[in-house]
């Protein structure tokens, strides 16, 4: 069964700090993984990772993916009170008949002024 | 069990046109989502919707219109179709906000 694991679940740092999310993940057929932010209501996009190895930037995000050890990482670095959300992963899964979105259950993370 | 259905499966519209995407689930699913998906990109949210009659914008909701009369329906709707529209559309249902959500097979629109 396809699942997704995200540590810690919740996170609470001081401004300034910079923070490391983990996602690990077991899919039998694997083609994506996605980042997302949530603050109050549906998530929003952060990144999209198919490449092992391969980096990707946004500002202060940035994310990677070991398709080896099974698992991307999501850093946030210079923290603001902005950042605090809940941090997901989720992978596009092929169901019984179309594609589900598999999500994670989350990392809570508490930026403190 | 159909889960989630969407048509048209692919449409070309011309700049200015207007027209509706159709999805339909029948798992009973009180949320349900549109999301469009450019080339390389991941799904970005334009619209979700927590029940009949209740409807919330997502990230990218400029250019488009959704209504939720019923559980089983949430159709899409792009007034004024511009080239920045062309994508691929996917609509979703799940039970909750965040549990496992349910893709319909996506409509292919090029705006030209």
């Amino acid at each position: 069964e396809d699942k997704v694991v995200q540590s810690p679940l919740s996170l609470v740092v001081h401004e300034g700090d910079t923070v490391t999310l983990n996602c690990s993940y077991e899919v039998t057929n694997f083609r994506s993984l996605l980042w997302y932010k949530q603050e109050k209501k549906a998530p929003t996009f952060l990144f999209m990772l198919t490449s092992s190895g391969i980096e990707k930037k946004s500002g202060r995000l940035s994310s990677i993916l070991d398709k080896k050890e099974l698992f991307s990482i999501l850093n946030i670095t210079a923290t603001q009170t902005g950042d605090s959300a809940i941090y997901l992963c989720a992978f596009p899964s092929r169901g019984d008949s179309n594609y589900q979105l598999i999500w994670g259950a989350g990392t809570k993370l508490i930026i403190k002024p | 069990n159909a889960g989630v259905t969407q048509t048209p499966k692919f449409r070309i519209l011309k700049i200015g046109q207007s027209m509706t995407l159709q999805c339909t689930q029948d798992m009973n699913h009180n949320y349900m989502y549109w999301y469009r998906q450019d080339p390389g990109m991941g799904l970005k949210l334009i619209y979700y919707s927590v029940g009949a009659g209740i409807t919330d914008k997502g990230e990218v909701p400029n250019g488009y219109n959704v209504s939720r009369s019923t559980t089983e329906d949430f159709p899409l709707r792009l007034e004024l179709a511009a080239p920045s529209q062309t994508s691929v559309y996917f609509c979703a249902s799940s039970y909750a906000l965040r549990e496992t959500q349910y893709f319909g097979p996506g409509t292919r629109l090029l705006v030209l």
